[in-house]
């Protein structure tokens, strides 16, 4: 079955580590998109990915850092610059939304901690 | 500022009611609404999708209406389930930029 699949499902961060969130999918989508969800706020987009080798800031990409080497493969990178990386994090991916009405596809997350 | 509003509070409703939730939005002008579910611990599902230019979209059990006029969307779900139970996301895309803004969902809760 096609989806999005996102590895480990909980992380644990140590202070000054950068830690990186792994997202696959065999969607064959050209879009991929990476979220972060705090308890009682809305997804906030932190980069985003229209095709292989480019990737855009989102609203919230300090301290975080992408890349696009596959089509099927954009991992999260969160630094140590993240002063508040405790939070559930979601991958994304949709067709390549040149139309602006896309849906889009989510994995199942992964939600990082501080020890 | 580009602003999203859903219900905070959990709606608690009994089985075979209708369920409504509302999704508010100020200083967008936004091509189409998305409607998403999420399970506790689970990424978000789509539902349904409505364009600025409809007004009504069903699926099922789920109705989905879409005001620009009151910059409102009603999510309705008839004949409600337990199984129903979960979060519920609005998402918008503005016409100029394309992203997709999510609320912070209301939750519902369906009694047997």
């Amino acid at each position: 079955d096609g989806g999005i699949t996102q590895s480990p499902k909980y992380l644990f961060r140590k202070e000054g580590q950068n830690v990186t969130l792994s997202c696959e999918q065999n969607l064959n989508h050209d879009a991929m998109y990476w979220y972060r969800q705090d308890p009682g706020q809305g997804l906030r987009l932190i980069y985003y990915s229209q095709i292989v080798n480019d990737f855009q800031k989102g609203d919230i990409a300090e301290g975080y850092s992408v890349s696009r080497e596959k089509k099927e493969s954009f991992p999260l990178t969160v630094t140590s610059a993240q002063k508040n990386p405790t939070a559930f994090y979601l991958c994304a991916s949709s067709i390549a939304d040149r139309t602006r009405n896309q849906p889009q596809h989510f994995g199942d997350g992964t939600r990082l901690s501080i020890l | 500022s580009q602003k999203i509003e859903q219900n905070s509070e959990a709606l608690n409703i009994q089985e075979g009611k209708t369920a409504t939730l509302t999704c508010n939005y100020t200083n967008y002008s936004p091509a189409y609404l998305q409607w998403y579910r999420q399970d506790p611990g689970r990424g978000p599902v789509f539902l349904l999708l409505i364009r600025e230019n409809e007004k009504e979209k069903r699926k099922e059990r789920l109705k989905v209406t879409f005001d620009t006029t009151l910059k409102q969307s009603l999510f309705h779900i008839t004949a409600s389930q337990p199984a129903d139970s979960a979060t519920y996301l609005c998402a918008l895309a503005s016409s100029n930029t394309g992203k997709l803004i999510f609320g912070q969902g209301t939750t519902l809760q369906v009694k047997p």
